[in-house]
This record gives C-alpha cells, sequence and structure tokens, in this order.
C-alpha cells in the first residue's frame, strides 16, 4: 500500500516562476490536506480539499496561492510569482473522509520548496 | 486566535532517563490531542493520540492530558539516541479537519 505521494521532493525555483507541487493521496482517500512548514517553525494548516471541492481554504495567503483536487488525478498547490518567502517545505496528508478522534493524519515526504 | 505553545528547546537528557515534553493549549472545544516526531528534514510522523483527561501509555510513550489546565505532555522513558528529534505537538476540535500544531520541541538524547 503506498502511502501519501508528493512530488516534487525538491523544487528550485527562481523569483517570478511558478511552482507546482502535487500530491497523490492514499488508496481510498478522498481527503486531502495541505500544511506549509516555514524554516524552525511548526506545520500551519493551509487548505483541505475533496475530491473536485474547496471545503476549507482558511489558511491559504489570499494571493498567489491555488489548489485544486480534480476528480483525476493528484491534488495541485499552485504558486505563481514565487517569491523567497515562499521558500518552505510543503507536506500533504490525507484521509477516507472526516477525520474522527485519534485518526491523526499520515503525512507525505513534503515539497521542499527553494526560491532563489 | 486558536493557539498550542510548546518550549522551543532544545531539551537534552542522557540516555536511559525520562524525557518531558509539554504543550499548552488556548481553545477550550479543543477535542483531541496528537504528538507527532520530526526527524530533521524528513516528514511528522504521529506516536500517539489522547482525547480523555488522565494518561495514555504506548510502550515508552506516556501521554498525558488535563483538559481543565489546558495543558497536554509526552513522557520518553528510557531515552535512546534515536529518540533524538522534534516533537509536534497538535490540537484538533473535531469541528474542523485542519489540525493546530504547536512550534515543536527539540529533544536531544545524550549518549
Amino acid at each position: 500500500n503506498a502511502g501519501v505521494m508528493q512530488n516534487p521532493r525538491h523544487l528550485v525555483r527562481r523569483r517570478g516562476q511558478e511552482a507546482r507541487l502535487r500530491c497523490s493521496p492514499m488508496k481510498g482517500h478522498s481527503h486531502v490536506y495541505w500544511y506549509r512548514q516555514l524554516p524552525e517553525e511548526g506545520l500551519k494548516f493551509m487548505v483541505y480539499l475533496q475530491k473536485e471541492n474547496i471545503i476549507d481554504e482558511s489558511g491559504m495567503p489570499k494571493e498567489r496561492f491555488s489548489a485544486e483536487f480534480p476528480k483525476e488525478g493528484p491534488s495541485i498547490l499552485r504558486i505563481q510569482q514565487v517569491v523567497r518567502g515562499d521558500s518552505a517545505a510543503y507536506f500533504c496528508a490525507s484521509s477516507p473522509g472526516r477525520t474522527a478522534a485519534g485518526d491523526g493524519y499520515t503525512f507525505g515526504s513534503g515539497t521542499r520548496l527553494t526560491v532563489v | 486566535q486558536k493557539e498550542v505553545e510548546q518550549n522551543s528547546g532544545p531539551l537534552s537528557v542522557p540516555e536511559g532517563a525520562i524525557a518531558s515534553l509539554n504543550c499548552t493549549y488556548s481553545d477550550r472545544g479543543s477535542q483531541s490531542f496528537f504528538w507527532y516526531r520530526q526527524y530533521s528534514g524528513k516528514s511528522p510522523e504521529l506516536i500517539m493520540f489522547i482525547y480523555s483527561n488522565g494518561d495514555k501509555e504506548d510502550g515508552r510513550f506516556t501521554a498525558q492530558l488535563n483538559k481543565a489546565s489546558q495543558y497536554v505532555s509526552l513522557l520518553i522513558r528510557d531515552s535512546q539516541p534515536s529518540d533524538s528529534a522534534t516533537y509536534l505537538c497538535a490540537v484538533n476540535n473535531n469541528y474542523g479537519q485542519n489540525f493546530v500544531f504547536g512550534p515543536g520541541t527539540r529533544l536531544s538524547v545524550l549518549p
């Protein structure tokens, strides 16, 4: 059973370019969560998606960031016109449904974005 | 504003000792509590969860929860150098799908 798969593992972008981060949930999971971890900081919630729906995007910056989870294919976190402050580790997690107490998350291995 | 606070550390303990990691949270509506371990450059991995007041033991790990004091802790008995990592406390209120994480405590177990 493959876990949550994220790619690429490492991504380098120049300022002003676009970054696309992909997350394939565990088999049978239809809920995806994206978190960002800035250097020396804890994980911060960004967005929660179900297939074809954004459920909660309260943690997403208002500009340049967007997320989708299409009917087919992985979830995509897109960052347009990247700036150095976007450099961070981006983690994805998935669940089969509404997370019950005790379930917690299983995170993917993350994408480490470096903006130069 | 929902907050989860932890001592940033580093917390250094000798091998074989008990490591005690603490976490406080501000949202009284919080229902479930999680401890994650994160090695440098790796993703967080779930160690334990607790949602009732009292202690919960799993091997060398014991989670302790006191909802009245809004306090949750993790004890690691017989600490090993392989336990050296950052430990993240996370809180969920069961009404939302997202977790609020603390900044983490860095633990160093000295051989």
